[in-house]
């Protein structure tokens, strides 16, 4: 079956770095994603990954591995504000999106 | 308006009651997608709509009819619904099946 894994909660302090990762096992590969998701909105897309390597943009970056079957997602000097759920979701061989059942992450002062 | 939106923002509907749930967007897409997201597990697809034609049904029961008049609106009809179908609906839409979805702020439907 296809499957993908993320941490359920994470905790991490204001200032600091953290570091989500994702592991999957899907029918095939046709790109990655990463979500945000504040409670009680809508996921918000982050980032997309296909090839291997490391994708910065801003105080996010998200990395692949395609032979290990996984992705991180990394959030520099955190704020208040990135307290959320981190949605990682893999695009399959017929281009179906796999989804994780989500990273909370909390950020405390 | 942008993006896409949903109503509407909360439901509460009895198991024998009829409701519909609406999702536009003004983004110009071709894709539409209905999701159903329940507390702590993933996002699960339950209907996909390509150039207002139904290109995924993933195994929904027949109590949840999707509906799909043209390119920017998407509805899903609801009837005799279980308590076990109360979660949040989400609708997505993406300029192909291949692009990034976008999402509308949800539908949280409680029955009762």
């Amino acid at each position: 079956g296809q499957n993908i894994d993320q941490p359920t909660e994470m905790t991490a302090t204001e200032g600091a770095i953290v570091q989500i990762n994702c592991t999957y096992q899907t029918s095939g590969f046709n790109g990655l994603f990463w979500y945000q998701q504040h409670a009680g909105e809508a996921p918000t897309f982050l980032s997309y990954n296909v090839l291997d390597g490391l994708e910065e943009k801003g105080r996010f970056s998200s990395f692949l591995s395609r032979s290990k079957g996984y992705s991180y997602l990394l959030l520099k000097e955190l704020q208040m504000k990135d307290s959320a759920s981190y949605l990682c979701a893999v695009r399959d061989s017929n281009y179906q999106l796999i989804w994780g059942a989500g990273t909370k992450l909390i950020i405390k002062p | 308006e942008t993006g896409v939106t949903q109503t509407p923002r909360h439901l509460v509907m009895g198991m024998t009651n009829k409701k519909s749930l609406k999702c536009e967007q003004h983004l110009g897409h071709n894709a539409m997608y209905w999701y159903k997201q329940s507390a702590k597990k993933p996002l699960e697809l339950m209907f996909v709509y390509s150039l207002e034609e139904r290109v995924e049904n993933n195994s929904v029961p027949s109590r949840f009819s999707p509906e799909c008049p043209n390119s920017s609106h998407l509805f899903l009809h609801l009837h005799t619904l279980q308590p076990e179908d109360s979660a949040l609906y989400l609708c997505a839409s993406s300029q192909t099946e291949n692009t990034e979805a976008f999402f509308g702020q949800g539908t949280r439907l409680t029955v009762v």
